[in-house]
């Protein structure tokens, strides 16, 4: 079964600094990769996605499969960037709800 | 944008009552909505994928007895929580996908506490 695995639970950095929110997966075929953000008080939504290629708020995310890894990383971190993330992975053909969380990390970003 | 409402957004009851937590799409219709559970500290897990106008398909582990889904419209499923129980109490989350989209929007989820 596939898996993901977020090592960090907390992380934090201070403002300006740059940051890595670790994501590795585990999935014999090719998956689709997510970062979702939860801001407090806010409900769960979509930061980016793999196939996307974008880079969004400063963030972006590189699929490397040879790693099975998909890090979430921002050159400089800002303290709205608080929030807790989470990466998700999806079997390709399967529905787009079916995701596979991992456990989250929880960025504080420090004045 | 596509906008998820799920309501209670907290519900308290007693062992043994059942517990019915609702689920909308807004703006866009939904016809596939999924149902996760999140438990204090931890990752969200799927529970049951819910299809409009048929049966939900369950994840392995779940208990479709426990937790009963309807989706009866194109913007409307059901969680039921049947004989509810301390151990059922969590933070359950609703998301849902229109037709023809790739994106998923979440609800903000409802917590369950029985006591």
């Amino acid at each position: 079964a596939q898996r993901v695995t977020q090592p960090e639970k907390l992380l934090s950095v201070f403002k300006g600094a740059p940051v890595e929110l670790k994501c590795n997966y585990s999935y014999s075929g090719s998956p689709e990769l997510f970062w979702y953000v939860q801001y407090s008080r806010q409900r769960l939504q979509l930061l980016l996605r793999h196939i996307s290629r974008e880079s969004i708020k400063g963030f972006t995310a590189d699929l490397n499969k040879g790693e099975t890894s998909f890090h979430l990383k921002k050159p400089f971190a800002q303290e709205e960037d608080s929030a807790m993330y989470y990466c998700a992975l999806r079997i390709g053909g399967t529905s787009y709800g079916k995701l596979t969380f991992g456990q989250g990390t929880i960025l504080t970003v420090h004045p | 944008g596509a906008v998820v409402s799920q309501h209670p957004s907290w519900v308290i009851c007693k062992s043994g009552t059942s517990v019915k937590i609702e689920c909308r799409s807004l703006d866009f219709q939904a016809t596939t909505m999924f149902w996760y559970r999140q438990f204090p500290k931890q990752s969200l897990m799927l529970m049951a994928t819910s299809n409009e106008g048929s049966k939900a398909t369950y994840e392995q582990g779940v208990e479709k007895d426990k937790f009963l889904i309807n989706h009866a419209s194109l913007t409307l499923s059901t969680l039921t929580v049947t004989s509810a129980h301390p151990e059922d109490s969590s933070f359950y989350i609703c998301s849902a996908v229109g037709a023809g989209a790739n994106v998923l929007t979440f609800g903000a989820g409802s917590r369950l506490t029985v006591l």
